[in-house]
């Protein structure tokens, strides 16, 4: 069984474009969650899908970032007109919710590491 | 107000110390999970331990055990006999059921640096 994957895992770009980044969950898992971290912090959390359905949004996620995940499979998370304070690294995490209120362990992917210029 | 805190920022010890990290949570839920979580210098989170509020239970694994105190809002992780490979950052995090939605985000403390000295 492989781990969460994430694509790119560096991604350099300039003041103002527009960045996708892209997570596959372990195959199994139901939920799949976004979280950003920068250097010296602990991960803050973005937003969480449970199948193709978008459950919750942090609010300090601005409408500059958007996500999908539109067959319960995989999920992009695009960041528009990009800011330098965007420059972070973003991890991806997959677990497997029972729907009985326990949810599993999340399982993170290596991350994709954001520079913006 | 933060709901996970790791009061200690970093701490260095020689191999084969006894080292504790200190973990104090808040939330107004009655069922929650908290977990750890450690970051080696490659970066990827490694999951450590789930622990569901009603199981008080200690638990160990290995050289590694936790205590969990409700009472004073607690999930303390020691490693025995540390060893090298043990230097990371290491995270505490809370799991709710708050909003309506079951135990989705995981709400992380700041990290704790270890460093383990040959």
């Amino acid at each position: 069984d492989t781990g969460v994957s994430q694509n790119p895992r560096h991604k350099i770009t300039k003041r103002g474009q527009n960045v996708t980044f892209r997570c596959d969950p372990i195959s199994e898992h139901n939920r799949l969650y976004w979280y950003r971290q920068t250097l010296g912090q602990g991960p803050e959390f973005l937003t969480y899908f449970q199948n193709e359905a978008q459950l919750e949004k942090s609010r300090l996620l601005s409408d500059r970032f958007s996500a999908e995940r539109p067959k319960g499979s995989f999920s992009t998370l695009e960041i528009q007109r990009t800011e330098q304070g965007d420059s972070a690294m973003y991890l991806c995490a997959s677990s497997s919710y029972t729907g009985q209120g326990y949810n599993y362990e999340q399982y993170f992917g290596p991350g994709t590491r954001l520079t913006v210029t | 107000a933060q709901k996970v805190t790791q009061a200690q920022t970093e701490i260095s010890v020689v191999e084969k110390e006894d080292v504790t990290l200190d973990c104090v949570y808040e939330t107004r839920d009655t069922t929650y999970y908290l977990f750890w979580y450690k970051q080696p210098p490659s970066g990827e989170l490694v999951f450590l331990i789930r622990r569901n509020s009603f199981d008080e239970q200690n638990e160990i694994s290995g050289r590694y055990s936790w205590n969990f105190q409700k009472s004073t809002s607690s999930f303390n992780f020691t490693i025995t006999a540390s060893q090298v490979v043990d230097s990371a950052v290491y995270f505490c995090a809370l799991s709710e059921s708050t909003g309506g939605t079951s135990y989705g985000k995981l709400t992380f403390g700041q990290g704790t640096i270890l460093t383990v000295h040959p």
